[in-house]
């Protein structure tokens, strides 16, 4: 079955310093890996995604993540963080299930806090 | 595109009474997975509906049951409801093909159980 850890429970960054939230992941094959967002009671916004391919992958609001298949590793990262970037951050795997399912196994999300 | 929709968005519920909860998918994708979310358990996956059936189901009782209608759109239903059960239900939809499973989520609906 696969999993997703993220070490990080909550981060505190100034604004406009870097930041870099991690994610390793347990498959057996070539994952489907994602980053989503979430605001205090919404729901969860796609950030990126890396299905295949150019394993540095851009997303949406500045983000970026890379996939590193030896370190079963696909971190988080923005060069300058906005105060408006703080919310909550999850890293998910998607796989197939023998029944033809599909079905998203997250991390338990980092919370990001920005000083400003 | 209209996003996700869920309705209704907060719910209160007395222990043993049930619920529905109604999840709209963007127009065209065919899968609905529904997910639930609580601060000690995170984000678990409850069950997964493509054309008008179950596909997969994630560790939960058979109290959590759903279904999916000729337009895509799903329910939930949570029968005899526990207070364990309140919590975040996050419904996500997406194409479902083999190059594009990327789920779009909705707001949620906030249930919770006195």
């Amino acid at each position: 079955a696969q999993s997703v850890t993220q070490p990080d429970i909550h981060i505190t960054v100034s604004e406009g310093a870097s930041l870099e939230l991690r994610c390793n992941y347990s498959y057996g094959a070539t994952p489907y890996l994602f980053w989503y967002v979430q605001s205090p009671g919404q729901g969860l916004q796609l950030l990126l995604k890396y299905f295949s391919g150019d394993t540095l992958v851009q997303g949406i609001k500045g983000f970026e993540a890379e996939f590193k298949r030896s370190q079963s590793s696909f971190n988080l990262r923005k060069p300058s963080v906005h105060w408006s970037d703080a919310a909550e951050y999850f890293c998910a795997v998607g796989a197939a299930s023998g029944a033809g399912s599909y079905q998203l196994t997250f991390g338990k999300g980092t919370k990001l806090s920005v000083i400003p | 595109k209209a996003g996700v929709t869920q309705t209704p968005r907060y719910l209160i519920k007395t222990r043993g009474q049930q619920v529905t909860l109604s999840c709209s998918p963007i127009s065209g994708h065919r899968s609905v997975s529904w997910y639930q979310q609580t601060p000690g358990q995170g984000l678990q996956f409850l069950f997964e509906y493509f054309s008008e059936t179950q596909r997969n189901k994630g560790n939960f009782p058979g109290r959590f049951s759903g279904r999916q209608f000729s337009n895509s759109r799903s329910e939930m239903n949570v029968s005899t409801l526990e207070l364990g059960d309140s919590a975040l239900y996050l419904c996500a939809s997406s194409y479902r093909t083999r190059d594009s499973n990327t789920q779009y989520f909705g707001p949620g609906t906030r249930l919770t159980v006195l």
